[in-house]
């Protein structure tokens, strides 16, 4: 199993640029989620999914889309990126949302806005 | 929602010492509360983990305690070494689907 994984690595933006951050999973969990980690600020849960067609706001949603077509995958949208989206984004997946397992975590993407 | 308190932010110890991390969390609901340790470039990993039916879990040299009355519980390294360096996350959950964690504390081991 490849496990969680995430592309692209790193990525340089423009202010008011869009791209997707793709994560995939191979483990076909039902729990899907995104987090963004910033320096002192821990990881904060952007959105999150329970499986395929059903997503969810976390902590800090605003500015950032997500669906839920396939079990495997997550995509995570910057409609329009702004410096404050520079940051470390982390997806991850768990067996179940319902009775909490371990959350898998994939290697990170290191976005830049400039 | 649920708030996730994780002091102090570094730890410094001595090889071969033991390093106690601490959280506290506000939701009296939680009932989940893992443990990751983040090394440098890495996404988070879990190292443990232990539901609010249980006070006390061990696996070799890592341990969690739960104190639900005070709505803490805690992370224990004994015979700590230069591997355990990272950075450690608590984490607090319910029935929200919701993971919240702590900020996060640096641990060195000094050897």
């Amino acid at each position: 199993n490849a496990g969680v994984t995430q592309t692209p690595k790193f990525q340089v933006l423009k202010t008011g640029q869009s791209m997707t951050l793709q994560c995939a999973q191979d483990m076909n969990h039902e729990y899907m989620s995104w987090y963004r980690q910033d320096p002192g600020m821990g990881l904060r849960l952007i959105h999150y999914s329970v499986g395929a067609g059903i997503t969810d706001q976390g902590e800090v949603p605003n500015g950032y889309n997500v669906s839920r077509s396939t079990t495997e995958d997550f995509p995570l949208r910057l409609l329009s990126a702004a410096p404050s989206q520079t940051s470390v984004y982390f997806c991850a997946s768990s067996y179940s949302g319902r009775v909490w397992h371990e959350q898998y975590f994939g290697p990170g993407t290191r976005l830049t806005v400039t | 929602g649920e708030n996730v308190e994780q002091h102090p932010s570094t730890l410094s110890v001595q090889e071969g010492d033991s390093a106690v991390i601490k959280c506290t969390y506000s939701d009296s609901a939680s009932n989940y509360f893992p443990w990751y340790k983040q090394e440098l470039g890495k996404g988070p990993q879990l190292i443990i983990d232990i539901r609010s039916n249980v006070g006390e879990k061990k696996d070799q040299r890592i341990a969690v305690t739960l104190n639900k009355t005070a709505k803490h519980f805690s992370l224990h390294i004994t015979e700590t070494q230069p591997e355990d360096s990272a950075v450690y996350f608590c984490a607090a959950t319910g029935a929200n689907s919701k993971l919240t964690f702590g900020k996060g504390i640096t641990l060195s081991v000094r050897p």
